[in-house]
């Protein structure tokens, strides 16, 4: 059973904070790593998929990088705005590459 | 159409009830996925189908049956269903089995509840 954990649970900040969150993975046999964003009433939404060690990935404000060693990613928001407010999902192909496991995500607020 | 669709968006049903819930994407995905997901949980993988076989099923109960008639639709038949199957099921796809270029598509959902 993959073990994938994301920290903290759920956060709370101000329009215009900074904020990142964590999500672990099992760090052997590393094949990929995905991130998604899930507003609620709609559809989880991909925002990157890594692969490499090193990686950093970015769209818009948001920003992702990938430890594949030591078997972790950050992701990160600068000057979170309201429309950020979601639960961000990170999830790791299972050991077929054909489907994901999910972590529990981390579900954030920003208030105005 | 970048999207996957899903239908009905809620649904309830009795146990003794036969009901489909419907996914459709018309992007050319070869896999498809059936998860389920309950509060404050994960999705869970349920079935996936890649090119309209089924290629897992992840030991759910019979009482769930999916299907895929073609490349662009995936159903999933529910048949006496109990109280605790009440869920939010997503329907995902991608262009093909293996993710280690692209994520899934995911459609928004049915809210399913039994009574």
């Amino acid at each position: 059973i993959l073990n994938v954990e994301q920290s903290p649970q759920s956060l709370h900040v101000q329009e215009g904070d900074s904020t990142n969150f964590t999500c672990s993975f099992p760090s052997s046999n590393f094949y990929a790593l995905h991130w998604y964003r899930w507003e609620t009433a709609k559809s989880p939404e991909a925002l990157f998929v890594m692969t490499l060690n090193g990686d950093e990935k970015k769209k818009g404000r948001i920003s992702a990088t990938l430890n594949t060693k030591e078997g972790y990613s950050y992701l990160y928001i600068k000057g979170s705005q309201p429309e950020d407010s979601a639960t961000y999902l990170c999830a790791f192909p299972n050991s077929g590459y054909s489907t994901l496991t999910f972590g529990k995500g981390t579900m954030l607020l920003v208030s105005p | 159409d970048t999207e996957v669709t899903q239908t009905p968006k809620h649904l309830v049903m009795g146990m003794t009830n036969k009901k489909s819930l419907k996914c459709e994407q018309h992007m050319g995905h070869r896999a498809m996925y059936w998860y389920k997901q309950k509060a404050k949980k994960p999705p869970e993988l349920m079935f996936v189908y890649s090119y309209e076989k089924l290629s897992i099923n992840e030991s759910v109960p019979s009482r769930f049956s999916p299907e895929c008639p073609n490349s662009s639709l995936l159903n999933l038949h529910l048949h006496a269903l109990q109280p605790e199957d009440s869920a939010l099921y997503l329907c995902a796809s991608s262009p093909e089995a293996g993710l280690r270029n692209y994520g899934y598509t995911f459609g928004s959902g049915t809210r399913l509840t039994v009574v």
